[in-house]
């Protein structure tokens, strides 16, 4: 059985809607984070959590907003939706310490049209 | 800021046949390095972790690493068609948690 959960698998959106990206992690683990793989392009972090706190952000536009409502979710809220931000959006957790192993779940498949 | 390059870009090796990839960094002061893999619209699954230089087994795959070159490799042992896959280098520095991957190297094994 999957330990990380992303729902949905796919989406398919318009350009301006917003979406919602669920991860829910049933590791135990303290930190969780947001990855993105771009067609062609290496797989990007988006941000840390730990322990629900923000950690780390090294995506550029605000329309990016992650929110954990428990210590086992870390949903992506994604506005003003564009195409270049089709992608795939892995979820990804590990027990807390900075050089554990990241866990990933399989992703959720965001297509903009 | 850190640059994670693999290579090849792709290879093909029969099945039972060594297979070796490659990855090098730019960051001397990287102290984690992993290799994962991802099956085709599959989630990435990791394989080996290496924190010193020289080798650590897990399995079928080993890892190389010598910081002084910038260089990690990973080898397969007796691969078989479902080792087909992606194979991604993922390198990480001192206290940071966040992962810098390469762009992957797509493995192929005949049968």
């Amino acid at each position: 059985d999957p330990k990380i959960i992303q729902k949905p698998k796919y989406l398919v959106a318009v350009t301006g809607s917003e979406k919602i990206l669920i991860c829910e992690q049933y590791l135990g683990h303290n930190a969780m984070y947001w990855y993105r793989q771009s067609a062609k392009k290496p797989l990007e972090f988006m941000f840390s959590y730990s322990y629900q706190k923000l950690m780390d952000n090294q995506t550029a536009s605000s329309r990016f907003q992650p929110q954990s409502s428990k210590k086992n979710h870390l949903d992506l809220q994604i506005t003003a939706l564009k195409p270049d931000d089709s992608a795939t959006y892995f979820c990804a957790s590990s027990p807390g310490t900075p050089g554990n192993t990241l866990y990933f779940g399989e992703g959720s498949r965001l297509i903009v049209v | 800021q850190q640059k994670v390059q693999q290579s090849p870009e792709s290879l093909t090796v029969s099945e039972g046949a060594m297979a070796s990839l490659n990855c090098t960094f730019s960051d001397g002061t990287s102290n984690n390095f992993r290799w994962y893999r991802q099956h085709s619209a599959k989630g990435l699954e990791v394989l080996v972790s290496i924190f010193s230089d020289g080798e650590k087994e897990e399995g079928r795959f080993t890892a190389h690493l010598n910081r002084a070159n910038l260089h990690v490799s990973l080898h397969i042992r007796e691969p078989q068609p479902s080792d087909s896959a992606v194979y991604l280098c993922a390198v990480s520095i001192y206290n940071q948690g966040k992962l810098i991957f390469g762009q992957g190297t797509k493995l192929s094994i005949k049968p």
